[in-house]
């Protein structure tokens, strides 16, 4: 699995794009970039993967470079309820969590 | 689509008893499902994989005498804590591997197990 990289924690005003980073710059050619989120207490939530098209998706946009040595997830319009801890991964198959970006979306 | 859903979602028990955690794949065949745990202020670390019809597969570190793991059918799978202490007490969760169109595998993870042992 990719080792990833992402800022600790970002703040962002309601109802402004969100818009975290990540770097996987030892990413392989076969391993997809995978976002998940996780609400205190609850489960990881699905958001949104690609390999290196970039993606849409009712939740948020999934912006791969180029080289795709990094990605960012947009959420469009922020909302109080997208406060969570956001998760990177690059996976063939198994998931590896790092620390994560704590988003803290303010009103 | 895509739901797994865990049960108990919270459970509290005394030391040296098992508990039993139940994993399932409400609207898909998995092809594999994975337990975590995950303790407070940390992140997910992975316990094992385990298919349908064959033995589980553990991380580096996790007993699996201590953590036995039954994948009885594409839609359930069990994780059971044998003769739990109070160092057991975690927050466990199960995710199930769904095949998309394309090549690789998405895991949709369940809300969750809260374990404590008194």
């Amino acid at each position: 699995d990719a080792k990833t990289t992402q800022p600790t924690s970002m703040d962002c005003a309601e109802g402004r794009a969100a818009n975290l980073p990540c770097n996987h710059s030892t990413i392989s050619g076969n391993e997809y970039v995978y976002w998940y989120r996780q609400i205190h207490s609850q489960g990881p939530q699905y958001i949104i993967h690609g390999l290196k098209n970039n993606e849409t998706n009712e939740m948020a946009s999934l912006i791969i470079t180029e080289d795709r040595k990094s990605s960012t997830l947009i959420l469009p319009h922020a909302t109080l309820r997208d406060t969570a801890v956001y998760y990177c991964l690059g996976s063939a198959r198994q998931l590896t969590f790092g620390s994560g970006t704590q988003l803290t979306v303010l009103p | 689509g895509a739901v797994v859903s865990q049960h108990p979602s919270w459970v509290i028990c005394k030391s040296g008893t098992s508990v039993k955690i139940e994993c399932r794949s409400l609207d898909f065949q998995a092809t594999t499902m994975f337990w975590y745990r995950q303790f407070p202020k940390q992140s997910l670390m992975l316990m094992a994989t385990s298919n349908e019809g064959s033995k589980a597969t553990y991380e580096q570190g996790v007993e699996k005498d201590k953590f036995l793991i039954n994948h009885a059918s594409l839609t359930l799978s069990t994780l059971t804590v044998t003769s739990a202490h109070p160092e057991d007490s975690s927050f466990y969760i199960c995710s199930a591997s769904r095949r998309l169109a394309e090549t690789t595998d998405t895991q949709y993870f369940g809300p969750g197990t809260r374990l404590t042992v008194l």
